[in-house]
């Protein structure tokens, strides 16, 4: 069965600095997407940015981009220039065809001004 | 466009009792699922309709779970009678599209079941 782990439990970041989350997954199979998502405190979890295994390109948006290891099974995402409103619990998925979305548990950001 | 919505956003009962969570998905978003965090865990997959019918209940951890999505549009998730590690945040989530493995999910809110 596909896993996700998140090691960090919880990071912080200074406002205006870069921080980098990591993510890595268990799978034997060659196509399949990963993602992360986003929880604000007390709001909807919503995607931050998704990546095809396929690509091999880094997938980017805005101050938020990844660096998709495939080889290591691994799926970090970057967020420059920290904004107080990234502060949020952080969660890394992972999906392929036929199957459900397995999430990792996440990781809790705070960023101080 | 509505987001999806879950109903109650809270829920604290006793153990023994029956509670029933409703999720309004997207409309026109013919997949529906549900997911469960039990504090500090990672989010796990309950299940999952395609309209109507159930595509995969192979998360749901026994029978005192009941989900049904009568008519293909909102959907309700029964625990009863209720046991103290059913504690944890109920997610719904919508997507547009069942081919498309990248088509993302669109989560509401949550509904926080506190049991004691």
């Amino acid at each position: 069965a596909q896993t996700v782990t998140q090691s960090q439990p919880e990071m912080s970041v200074q406002e205006a600095e870069t921080v980098t989350l990591s993510c890595t997954y268990d799978t034997s199979e060659s196509d399949y997407y990963l993602f992360w998502y986003k929880q604000p405190p007390s709001r909807q979890m919503i995607l931050v940015i998704r990546q095809e295994a396929y690509k091999q390109q880094n997938a980017t948006e805005n101050r938020f981009s990844v660096n998709f290891q495939k080889a290591a099974k691994s799926f970090s995402l970057k967020i420059s220039d920290s904004q107080l409103g990234d502060a949020a619990m952080y969660f890394c998925a992972y999906r392929n065809y036929g199957q459900n979305f397995v999430f990792g548990p996440g990781t809790r950001l705070s960023v101080l001004p | 466009e509505a987001g999806v919505t879950q109903f109650p956003s809270h829920s604290v009962i006793e153990k023994g009792q029956t509670v029933t969570l409703r999720c309004d998905p997207i409309s026109g978003h013919d997949n529906l699922y549900w997911y469960r965090r039990v504090m500090g865990k990672e989010i796990k997959f309950l299940l999952h309709f395609v309209k109507e019918s159930k595509q995969d209940e192979s998360g749901m951890p026994n029978n005192r779970f009941l989900a049904e999505r009568t008519g293909g549009t909102y959907s309700t998730l029964k625990v009863q009678p209720a046991e103290l590690e059913d504690s944890g945040v109920y997610f719904c989530a919508s997507s547009q599209d069942t081919t498309a493995f990248g088509s993302p999910l669109h989560f509401g809110n949550g509904t926080r079941l506190t049991v004691t």
